[in-house]
This record gives C-alpha cells, sequence and structure tokens, in this order.
C-alpha cells in the first residue's frame, strides 16, 4: 500500500484564497482524521470522520474551514478565505478499528500522510 | 480530557548515550499510550504503544513501561544513533477514537 496520500505538499497562497486540500486515506481504514500543526499550538485534531461521517468537528477553529469525506477513498479539509494564521502543515491520517478481547484494538494506530504545509501571504 | 505532558526539548545528546524523554497523562480510566516519531519532512509514524498498566512497549531499541502509579509513560533508549534524531510524541486518545497528543521533544544526536 503506498500509505496515506496527501497533495498538494506544498500551497503558497495569498489572503482571502481559497484553499482544498486532500487527502487519500490507505484502502480499508475507516477512520480519517485531520490535523494541523504549528509550533505555537503543536498538533491539534481538526476533525475526524467514522465511515465517511464525521464524527467530532469540534476542532476546526471557526466557518471558515470545511471538511468533507464524499467516499471512503477521498477527503478535503477547505479554507475559505485564507488568513495568514492559517499557516501551518496540515496532516491527515487513518486508521482501522478491529475488535478484540472486547476492546477496538486498532482504532488508535494512526497512519499518518507526509503532511501539506500551507502558506498563506 | 485526556492530556499528556511530555519533557520541553530540544534534548541535544552524544551518539550511544542514553536517552529518556518524561510524559505523564492525566486520564480517566486506564487508556493505551503511544509513543510517534516525526522524522524531518515527514508525518508522525507509531514508534510503540502499550494498552494497560505494566505494559512495556518496545520497539528499534526504545522502550515505555505503563506505569498508573506514576501516571508516566517515559520513553528510553539505551544508546542513541545519529539516526534517532527527530521528534518524538507522547499520545494517548482522547473521548473518542482520536489521539491527544504533547508538545513533542526535539532529539538531536551528534556523532
Amino acid at each position: 500500500d503506498a500509505g496515506v496520500i496527501q497533495s498538494p505538499r506544498h500551497e503558497v497562497t495569498e489572503m482571502g484564497q481559497e484553499v482544498t486540500l486532500r487527502c487519500k486515506p490507505i484502502s480499508g481504514h475507516d477512520y480519517l482524521f485531520w490535523y494541523r500543526q504549528t509550533m505555537m499550538r503543536g498538533l491539534e485534531l481538526l476533525i475526524y470522520f467514522n465511515n465517511n461521517v464525521p464524527i467530532d468537528d469540534s476542532g476546526m477553529p471557526e466557518d471558515r474551514f470545511s471538511a468533507k469525506m464524499p467516499n471512503a477513498s477521498f477527503s478535503t479539509l477547505k479554507i475559505q478565505p485564507s488568513e495568514p494564521r492559517d499557516s501551518a502543515v496540515y496532516f491527515c491520517a487513518s486508521s482501522f478499528s478491529y475488535w478484540g478481547q472486547g476492546n477496538s484494538l486498532g482504532a488508535n494506530v494512526l497512519t499518518f500522510g507526509a503532511g501539506s504545509r500551507l502558506t498563506v501571504l | 480530557g485526556n492530556s499528556v505532558t511530555q519533557m520541553e526539548g530540544p534534548v541535544t545528546l552524544s551518539e550511544e548515550a542514553f536517552l529518556t524523554i518524561n510524559c505523564t497523562y492525566t486520564a480517566t480510566g486506564y487508556p493505551s499510550l503511544f509513543w510517534y516519531v516525526q522524522y524531518p519532512g515527514e508525518g508522525l509514524q507509531l514508534l510503540l504503544k502499550a494498552t494497560k498498566a505494566d505494559d512495556k512497549g518496545s520497539n528499534k531499541g526504545f522502550e515505555a513501561t505503563y506505569r498508573k502509579e506514576t501516571t508516566s509513560f517515559h520513553l528510553e533508549k539505551g544508546s542513541v544513533q545519529v539516526s534517532d534524531s527527530a521528534v518524538y510524541f507522547c499520545a494517548l486518545p482522547n473521548s473518542g477514537y482520536a489521539l491527544n497528543f504533547g508538545k513533542g521533544t526535539s532529539l538531536l544526536v551528534t556523532p
């Protein structure tokens, strides 16, 4: 498997422009996560999906951010309009939940993509 | 909610030195605990995990023991290499299936 694939790897845009980040999770994984990484705030969970359904979007900063997962193999994170404070590395991750011994054993083992570095000027 | 606190970096060590990176957690119950590593320009990858108290996770010479008495999960390696230079993150599940990560500890190993 090629792993979690993110695009673009680097994006430089001007304030006010729309930005769309894309993610292809590992085939067969049923959870997909979007994280944002900055020096000041570290890794922040933005939103995550289970079987294409958003489960928790409480980390989405504001209405300018939206995320979709139209099918099991594709997700987007959109920022409209973008602002300089949105500059960060955005990571997509996926995981597979499997059950054993009465517990979900795999859901927390996340596989990360290489990230999309966003710079908003 | 569940959270982890890990030691501030950066940590600079000479090759073959002993490494300890401290991590303590606050959680409801006894969740699984994780260490992830991020090499320059890459995403995070799982280094090791422990699923219950007193478990020891190990991988690539790194070890961490889940200690509920001290609510800790310190990462150790007996002899670091230059290739271990990276950022290390302690993590635990939040109320759902996502992970909450610590701020990360940067490690630089010099020859």
